[in-house]
């Protein structure tokens, strides 16, 4: 079965610091999509950055960017430089197949401290 | 352009009642897919409907049932409802037929159940 592991329940930062998220995940397939969401109270999610995984080149987008090891099935969120609306739920979510079926992990809520 | 409404925003039932919730995918989408989210855990893919036809289904007991409509827009309907059906329902639209990676959320609906 396809599972998602995010290891980490709780993490805290201070404003304009770096923190990193982690998440491990479990397939048997070599084509397939990772993705970091962000649920902030409003509890609508929001897809903050993705990675193909035949893409070697780890994803950015702004501030954050993402650590992809293929071979440790790891993929790790790095948010720098981190601003108080950072503060949310981070889900990490694999998907493989045609259709978006998503798998979640448990998430990390993060604590952002001016 | 308006993105993924679900509506209500906050329903309460009690064990045994049946309720419908209801989403409107965003504008140029066609395929739907319903999650839910129990408190403290990451969300879990209910199915997925295209075409008026449900083409993908997650590991939900028969209780749980949906539609779309020709509009693209859908219903989850929930029959003898228990309480740990209480949860966050979360509704997600693609385009291309399910294909694109890009997945919309909604906000939510949070079902109350006593």
């Amino acid at each position: 079965a396809q599972t998602v592991t995010q290891s980490q329940p709780e993490m805290s930062v201070q404003e304009a610091e770096t923190v990193t998220l982690s998440c491990t995940y479990d397939t048997s397939e070599s084509d397939y999509y990772l993705f970091w969401y962000k649920q902030p109270p409003s509890r609508q999610m929001i897809l903050v950055i993705r990675q193909e995984a035949y893409k070697q080149q780890n994803a950015t987008e702004n501030r954050f960017s993402v650590n992809f090891q293929k071979a440790a099935k790891s993929f790790s969120l790095k948010i720098s430089d981190s601003q108080l609306g950072d503060a949310a739920m981070y889900f990490c979510a694999h998907k493989e197949g045609g259709y978006n079926k998503l798998i979640f992990g448990a998430g990390t809520r993060l604590a952002v401290h001016p | 352009d308006a993105g993924v409404t679900q509506s209500p925003t906050h329903l309460i039932k009690t064990r045994g009642q049946q309720v419908t919730l209801r989403c409107s995918p965003k504008s140029g989408h066609d395929t739907v897919s319903w999650y839910q989210q129990a408190l403290g855990q990451g969300p879990q893919f209910i199915f997925q409907y295209y075409e008026e036809e449900e083409r993908q289904r997650g590991n939900f007991p028969d209780r749980f049932s949906g539609h779309q409509f020709p509009n693209y827009s859908s219903e989850l309907n929930v029959n003898a409802l228990l309480l740990g059906d209480s949860a966050l329902y979360l509704c997600a639209s693609s385009g291309v037929g399910g294909t694109n990676e890009k997945l919309f959320f909604g906000s939510g609906t949070q079902l109350s159940v006593l």
